[in-house]
């Protein structure tokens, strides 16, 4: 049982350069997520997915866009990388049992 | 106002110290109340939940206060261990999403 999986661990871009995110988890939840974590700043929603074929943007939704393949995987892709989506990125799912949010291990992306 | 509030710290505290962080949301209509723990470079993870009678889980404890829109966690005897970023985090409203709102997190260092 390995939880929520994040690849890859760390990323480096130019700007203008695409690339996607990869999310996974093995628990069987309906909801996942995709935050962005800043320096100053609580986690900041981008996208969400309430269960498999539905997403809707939150709260910094522009720039991103996201792909609920299947119950298990939930990516987010960069179209266009721009130096302000440099930041931590974390997907997460929901045990709605005990109302708890599961996080992966991060992405920390760099766009110079 | 941010909808979710947090003194950033650092708090320093010796081994053995009592510490209590506040939150403040502001959000009435808020229906539940969470902390949750992130080491450094780490992904969040739940803490506790945070019941309106209050609750405790060995050395924390946590109270919610509706009338004023805050929450607090107390942590008796701190341990070296316990140092990491406390995040408070509240569920706006029952939804079929679960949407989180995040603070910014206090930052506690516990030292010998």
């Amino acid at each position: 049982n390995a939880g929520v999986t994040q690849t890859p661990k760390f990323q480096v871009l130019k700007t203008g350069q695409s690339m996607t995110l990869q999310c996974a988890q093995d628990m069987n939840h309906n909801s996942m997520y995709w935050y962005r974590q800043d320096p100053g700043m609580g986690l900041r929603l981008i996208y969400y997915s309430a269960s498999e074929g539905t997403t809707d943007k939150g709260e910094v939704p522009n720039g991103y866009n996201v792909s609920r393949l299947n119950k298990r995987e939930f990516s987010l892709r960069l179209e266009s990388a721009a130096p302000s989506q440099t930041s931590v990125y974390f997907c997460a799912s929901l045990d709605r049992n005990t109302d708890t949010q599961y996080f992966g291990p991060g992405t920390r992306l760099t766009v110079l | 106002r941010k909808e979710v509030e947090q003194d950033p710290g650092p708090f320093n505290v010796p081994e053995g110290a009592t510490v209590a962080f506040n939150c403040t949301y502001s959000n009435s209509a808020s229906q539940s109340f969470f902390w949750y723990r992130q080491d450094c470079r780490k992904e969040p993870k739940l803490l506790m939940s945070v019941y309106s009678s209050g609750n405790e889980d060995g050395r924390f404890t946590a109270q919610l206060n509706r009338a004023s829109q805050y929450i607090s966690l107390l942590i008796r005897d701190s341990k070296l261990s316990d140092s990491a970023t406390y995040l408070c985090v509240v569920r706006p409203f029952s939804g079929g999403y679960n949407k989180l709102i995040f603070g910014a997190g206090t930052r506690l260092a516990v030292h010998p």
